[in-house]
């Protein structure tokens, strides 16, 4: 089975510049999670979905940054405008939910991401 | 308090000690604990869990948790030089079933 999947790998951008970035689910799956890590704040959750549906958006930075989910198996995370403050390796996670405690998240490849 | 903490290390061993990682959490998480290990430039990758007080082993894994002080631990047996990479303990929110993440320790085994 194919894990996680996350486009672009890399991404390199300018100040004030639009990105999006792209997740698929692991099929089955109906749980998504977009983190952020970086050196100095580690790895930080941004937004988290349960079946379709935004559960907790509050680590999501401030307006610029919105995320969907088109339908149950692909998310889209996008800046606009982005800000060298946002260069950080983004990941994405998925999970089978089902209401145990013991749900495992797995973990995308990460786009990393660098604002000029 | 954080909800979960670590010593972000790094942590130095020989090759064929054993390390041992501890994580401490606080009342905001519930008693689900989830050790990830992650190499440098690659996404984290679960390793142990463990929900019950007291030891959880595998191969050269044990997590250990002591919900009366608040830790959870894991030691690495025989520890190899693949085994150097930043552990992060991560545990269940109890609000909304979110993991909240500590900051990683970096773990370095010299041959």
């Amino acid at each position: 089975d194919a894990g996680v999947i996350q486009s672009p790998r890399h991404e390199v951008t300018e100040m004030g510049q639009e990105v999006t970035l792209r997740c698929k689910l692991i099929s089955g799956h109906n749980s998504l999670f977009w983190y952020r890590q970086t050196m100095m704040r580690g790895l930080e959750l941004l937004i988290y979905f349960n079946n379709n549906v935004p559960i907790d958006d509050s680590g999501m930075p401030e307006d610029r940054f919105s995320a969907k989910m088109p339908n149950a198996s692909f998310s889209t995370l996008k800046i606009q405008p982005s800000e060298p403050r946002d260069s950080a390796v983004y990941f994405c996670a998925s999970r089978y939910l089902s209401g145990a405690h013991t749900d495992t998240q797995y973990f995308g490849p990460g786009t990393r991401l660098t604002v000029l | 308090q954080k909800e979960v903490e670590q010593n972000s290390g790094p942590l130095s061993v020989p090759e064929g000690a054993i390390a041992s990682l501890n994580c401490t959490y606080s009342d905001r998480v519930s008693q689900s604990f989830f050790w990830y290990r992650q190499y440098s430039g690659k996404s984290p990758e679960l390793i142990m869990s463990i929900y019950s007080n007291g030891d959880k082993e595998d191969g050269r894994f044990t997590a250990q948790l002591n919900k009366a002080s608040q830790y959870v631990s894991l030691l690495i047996r025989d520890s190899q030089p693949s085994d150097s990479a930043t552990y992060l303990c991560a545990a269940v929110y109890n609000q909304g079933g979110k993991l909240i993440f500590g900051q990683g320790t970096e773990l370095s085994v010299k041959p």
